[in-house]
């Protein structure tokens, strides 16, 4: 079946580069997505990428993919505080659901 | 673009009333919406699909009678938790999908948070 699999916690200096990983199963997910969520709020979609693209720019984000290994990773350039959240990785699955990781909290520190 | 609304935000109940929580897409059209409970410091668990017009699909172990959602157009989902009791206590929050977009991308809500007492 689909899984997908972070690391739980990830802490960093303000100013340097975040990169936070993720495995998945599904070898025919077409789309891969992160998602941030700060404390007591929803989920705010970040960026995705289909599966035929490698790497994915988007400002301080970028999102490498490396579908032999089924690895996805967003790395985020000069982390500010306003980072610090939980991040998730997300795989679409059959009919469109979205497997999601559990999650990998992202800590910012000044 | 792309904005997901949830109402209320927060709700305090009483064990054995029912309560009703709206999810609806501002600004698109969304003929799937998803329905997903949240436990602390854990991730999302997907409760049930909701397609505009039609039943919804449940997930497994998800009690259809206790959770009973409604999509009646293709800008709302309802979903009402019926009979509460303090165990419902959770973060519910939606999402949609917009049915122009061939990414699948889902937009979530800002969740509702349901406390039974």
């Amino acid at each position: 079946g689909e899984d997908v699999e972070q690391s739980l916690f990830l802490s960093v200096r303000e100013g340097d580069s975040s990169v936070i990983n993720c495995t998945y199963t599904d070898s025919s997910s077409t789309y891969l997505y992160w998602y941030k969520q700060e404390p007591g709020a929803g989920l705010q979609l970040l960026t995705y990428i289909f599966s035929n693209m490698d790497m994915k720019q988007d400002q301080r984000l970028t999102v490498l993919l490396n579908k032999k290994d089924k690895h996805l990773s967003l790395r985020i350039a000069d982390t500010q505080t306003g980072d610090s959240a939980i991040y998730f990785c997300a795989e679409r699955a059959p009919w469109g659901k979205l497997i999601f990781g559990q999650g990998t909290e992202l800590s910012v520190k000044p | 673009g792309a904005v997901v609304s949830q109402h209320p935000s927060r709700v305090i109940c009483k064990s054995g009333t029912s309560v009703k929580i709206e999810c609806r897409s501002l600004d698109f059209q969304a003929t799937t919406m998803f329905w997903y409970r949240q436990f602390p410091k854990q991730s999302l668990m997907l409760m049930a699909t909701s397609n505009e017009g039609s039943k919804a699909t449940y997930e497994q172990g998800v009690e259809k009678d206790k959770f009973l959602i409604n999509h009646a157009s293709l800008t709302l989902s309802t979903l009402t938790v019926t009979s509460a009791h303090p165990e419902d206590s959770s973060f519910y929050i939606c999402s949609a999908r917009d049915r122009t977009d061939n990414t699948d991308t889902q937009y979530f809500g800002p969740g509702t948070r349901l406390t039974v007492l």
